[in-house]
């Protein structure tokens, strides 16, 4: 069964630095896996989709990587902001459905 | 384009009621996901919908059931509810085809469940 991990589960950073979360799955037949962000209270917002020939992706201050062999994925926020304070998800897409982690919530203090 | 519309968006039950959560579907998509996110967790699968028929189901109990209609709209129900059904409840739609697996998941903002 896949299983997904993220560390670290919390993050506090302030405005302005650059930061990494991980992301690691035990089972590296992937479809491919993609990056949510979630703020307090609401659904899902994809932020990048990796598919699983590719090995990093890009949006604005985000970029993902993927090593499919390791079982790793990182998302790295640059820049960071205040209104990049949510929860991050990372998750494993399988044949049906998708694999999550249980997140990292990010602060950034301004 | 609409996007996916869950509703209610927050109710209350008892322990031992039936629940039913809707979804509406992205225009043009005719896959739909059901997740449930405890609080504090990540989102765990329930069952896929596609084309009308059931496409694969997590380790839920068959208390939890579901339907798709012939717009692609879906329900979920709920029977005999217990405390540990509490949570967030997400539909996510997509444009798929039996087990392709890598399609784009678009998510609604969820249907907040609270079991006394």
């Amino acid at each position: 069964k896949q299983e997904v991990t993220q560390i670290p589960a919390a993050l506090s950073v302030p405005e302005g630095e650059n930061l990494v979360l991980n992301c690691s799955f035990t089972d590296s037949a992937i479809y491919n896996l993609q990056w949510f962000r979630q703020d307090p209270g609401k659904g899902l917002t994809s932020l990048l989709l990796i598919q699983s020939s590719q090995r990093e992706q890009t949006s604005g201050r985000l970029n993902a990587s993927l090593d499919k062999s390791s079982g790793r994925s990182t998302l790295y926020i640059a820049a960071s902001q205040p209104g990049d304070s949510a929860t991050y998800l990372c998750a494993v897409v399988g044949a049906n459905n998708l694999f999550f982690g249980t997140g990292t919530r990010l602060t950034v203090i301004p | 384009e609409t996007g996916v519309t869950q509703s209610p968006t927050h109710l209350i039950k008892t322990r031992g009621q039936q629940v039913t959560l809707r979804c509406s579907s992205q225009s043009g998509h005719n896959t739909v996901s059901w997740y449930q996110q405890a609080l504090g967790q990540g989102p765990q699968f329930i069952f896929q919908y596609y084309r009308e028929e059931e496409n694969g189901r997590g380790n839920f109990p068959p208390r939890f059931s579901g339907l798709q209609f012939p717009n692609y709209s879906s329900e979920l129900n709920v029977n005999a509810l217990e405390l540990d059904d509490s949570a967030l409840y997400l539909c996510a739609s997509s444009l798929g085809h039996r087990g392709s697996g890598a399609n784009v998941l678009t998510f609604g903002a969820g249907s907040r469940l609270t079991v006394l």
